[in-house]
């Protein structure tokens, strides 16, 4: 089983939907738990930081952590066509700095 | 402003070739990590450094070598580049204390002919 399992979709909405990216990880040593958007031949770009369990907002965009699931979760609210992307989840157990477990990341596009 | 830059943005070489990619960050971090991206494989750690003459392997480091001899760069070899190692190439930093996640590069995309 690989550490961290993301659905690499493609995913495609419409402009304004609410979209749901996930990701679930196997090792419970899993603290610090992330989200990057890449834009297409971009590097990844940090997104939301969340530590341990809990939800945190930002903007249209929320990030909720369920450590006993082992299941994390990024909400994009009224979605944009600039939200259109590969979304990668990351986690750690010692920190956000140090080394990085990442998905295999998710292709969402927005459609106008 | 402080950055994080890689050098070249592309590269064709061929089969057998040495081959030195650059990374070089201003934000005076102590890691800094090498990854390349493959379609279906994601982003895959190569090597990594927390610190000046620090190196240690990630999960595919076959083929490839980093040095560390000052803080801003981290150069990434590959020794003898097969058609296996044809990918993208992302080079990233991180403060060694705190919640700040990573900074990449924009990548190198390197083509092994």
């Amino acid at each position: 089983q690989k550490e961290v399992e993301q659905d690499p979709g493609p995913l495609s909405v419409p402009e304004g939907a609410i979209v749901s990216l996930n990701c679930t990880y196997s090792n419970s040593a899993f603290q610090y738990f992330m989200w990057y958007r890449q834009y297409s031949r971009k590097g990844p770009e940090l997104l939301m930081y969340t530590y341990s369990s809990g939800n945190k907002e930002d903007g249209r965009f929320t990030a909720q952590v369920d450590k006993s699931s082992k299941y994390i979760s990024l909400f994009i609210r009224d979605s944009q066509p600039s939200d259109s992307a590969t979304y990668l989840c990351a986690m750690s157990a010692q920190g956000g700095s140090e080394k990085l477990v990442f998905g295999k990341g998710t292709k969402l596009t927005v459609n106008p | 402003d402080a950055e994080i830059t890689q050098s070249p943005r592309h590269k064709i070489t061929e089969t057998g070739r040495q081959v030195t990619l650059a990374c070089h960050q201003t934000w005076n971090h102590n890691n800094m990590f090498w990854y390349r991206q493959d379609l279906g494989h994601g982003l895959r750690l190569i090597h990594y450094s927390y610190g000046v003459q620090d190196t240690n392997k990630g999960e595919v480091s076959d083929g490839y070598s980093v040095s560390r001899s000052n803080t801003e760069d981290l150069p990434l070899t590959l020794e003898s580049a097969a058609s296996s190692q044809t990918s993208v190439y992302f080079c990233a930093s991180s403060e060694s204390t705190g919640l700040s996640g990573y900074t990449f590069g924009s990548g190198t995309r390197l083509t092994v002919v």
